[in-house]
């Protein structure tokens, strides 16, 4: 079993839609979580850290469920500018950065 | 946040040499990492380059095959030695401030061997 795992995708949605992407970690020793976009050959940036009483910025929304070991990124309104991968990171107590697989997002007009 | 640049973006290499990739950054970080994303996949930590001693390597790599440097706190290398063809990927490397605070990385080198 992967230490951080996401949905496949692709998704592929229209200009508007409300997207949510899942991420279940292994490690419970885990002590930071955050959600990364990669666009097309270019490095990933940071898009929002993960704290358990959830976080909002702007149209993105991400939650941490410890308990479940779950997180999970909600955007709303999507964009076309939103169309990339986006890449669960869960961090352990050594500072590794650990990535899922990444879920590939295409919004579409 | 600090600017950290990689060099070089891009390069061709022929099979049996060695390329070295070069990371700095601006202002002293903790804690610096190499990492390699193969294509279509996502990007797997090859090390933690330990600033004045020898680099602490994941499963699956080695120092041999992966030399890396870290002279001081705002610089580093990592060499791929004795290149084949499966060798092609994108490498990465990555800092973060503090523990457990988010990683910024540089642009990444995109190795082809032929």
């Amino acid at each position: 079993r992967k230490e951080v795992e996401q949905d496949p995708g692709p998704f592929n949605v229209p200009e508007g839609a409300t997207v949510a992407f899942n991420c279940t970690y292994s490690n419970s020793a885990s002590q930071s979580f955050f959600w990364y976009r990669q666009d097309c050959r270019k490095e990933p940036k940071l898009l929002m850290s993960v704290y358990s009483s959830g976080n909002e910025d702007g149209r993105f929304t991400a939650q941490l469920n410890r308990a479940s070991q779950y997180i999970s990124l909600l955007i709303r309104d999507s964009k076309l500018s939103d169309s990339a991968t986006y890449l669960c990171v869960v961090n352990t107590n050594a500072g590794k950065s650990t990535f899922g697989d990444g879920t590939t997002l295409t919004v579409k007009p | 946040s600090a600017v950290i640049s990689q060099k070089p973006s891009r390069d061709i290499c022929q099979r049996g040499t060695s390329l070295t990739i070069q990371c700095q950054v601006d202002s002293q970080v903790t804690m610096m990492f190499w990492y390699r994303q193969q294509p279509g996949q996502s990007l797997t930590l090859i090390a933690t380059a330990n600033q004045g001693s020898e680099a602490t390597y994941e499963s699956g790599f080695v120092i041999d095959k992966f030399p890396i440097s870290r002279p001081n706190l705002t610089f580093s290398t990592l060499t791929v030695s004795n290149m084949s063809p499966e060798d092609s990927s994108i490498y990465l490397c990555s800092f973060s401030g503090q523990l457990n605070t988010e990683a910024f990385f540089g642009q990444g080198t995109r190795l082809t061997v032929v």
